[in-house]
């Protein structure tokens, strides 16, 4: 299976919005209401910060969203802080067959 | 709050066997409601998904490495472990044992990672 494919560098300055796109295929974002997004500052753990698409953990800011139209999903953060520069990766379910599960390779963003 | 630890050797030679252990506090292992999973990450790279443990045993991998991987689980210690054989330098990573929700698939609570090296 595949990597999900995100684009490798965003960014945005402090206030504004960006979004960081996670492309798969009909057999993992495109069949599933299973994608996650994780946050991961240098050297520390990623961090759940979307399930479900669009759903929040207890704890991360609104001003973090997801979306999801076909194959690709979306990540969006608002009101963009420096605290958000970081590497952000997106994650499906990628089918039955193997219960498998897959990343996207990963999006740096940087706070200008 | 519930914490996840990893543990093992820092340093594997080459063709043998890397070995890691993640033990959990702070909730049961034996919880019905998560899976326990293995999560690596090369320097500078992305993340790759190892496989995954329920408290009842049955496991789950990613293909690409299946034909390596055995992750186990100790309930009476409240561990799940990995090994990985006949590794190459291309296992070196950052690896991380994460808590799966079940029928969920996203990754709520990590270890802080161990870096594991194939080098002679």
């Amino acid at each position: 299976q595949s990597a999900l494919t995100q684009p490798a560098s965003v960014s945005g300055s402090p206030g504004q919005s960006i979004t960081i796109s996670c492309t798969g295929t009909s057999s993992d974002v495109g069949s599933y209401n299973l994608v996650s997004w994780y946050q991961q500052h240098p050297g520390k753990a990623p961090k759940l910060m979307i399930y479900e698409v669009s759903k929040r953990p207890s704890g991360v800011s609104n001003r973090f969203s997801g979306s999801k139209s076909g194959n690709t999903a979306s990540l969006t953060i608002s009101g963009l802080q420096a605290e958000d520069e970081a590497d952000y990766y997106c994650c499906s379910y990628a089918g039955s067959s193997t219960f498998e599960v897959v990343f996207g390779g990963g999006t740096k963003l940087t706070v200008l | 709050q519930v914490q996840l630890q990893e543990s093992g050797p820092g340093l594997v030679k080459p063709s043998q066997t890397l070995s890691l252990t993640c033990t959990v506090s702070g909730g049961s292992i034996s919880s019905g409601s998560y899976y326990w999973s293995w999560i690596r990450q090369p320097a500078g790279k992305g993340l790759e998904w190892i496989g995954r443990i329920y408290t009842s045993g049955s496991t789950n991998y990613n293909p690409s490495l299946k034909s390596r991987v055995t992750i186990s689980v100790d309930t009476s210690k409240n561990q799940f472990s990995l090994k990985l054989s006949s590794v190459t330098a291309a296992d070196t990573a950052v690896y991380y044992c994460a808590r799966e929700r079940v029928r969920l698939v996203h990754f709520d609570y990590w270890g802080q990672g161990t870096l594991v090296t194939v080098s002679s």
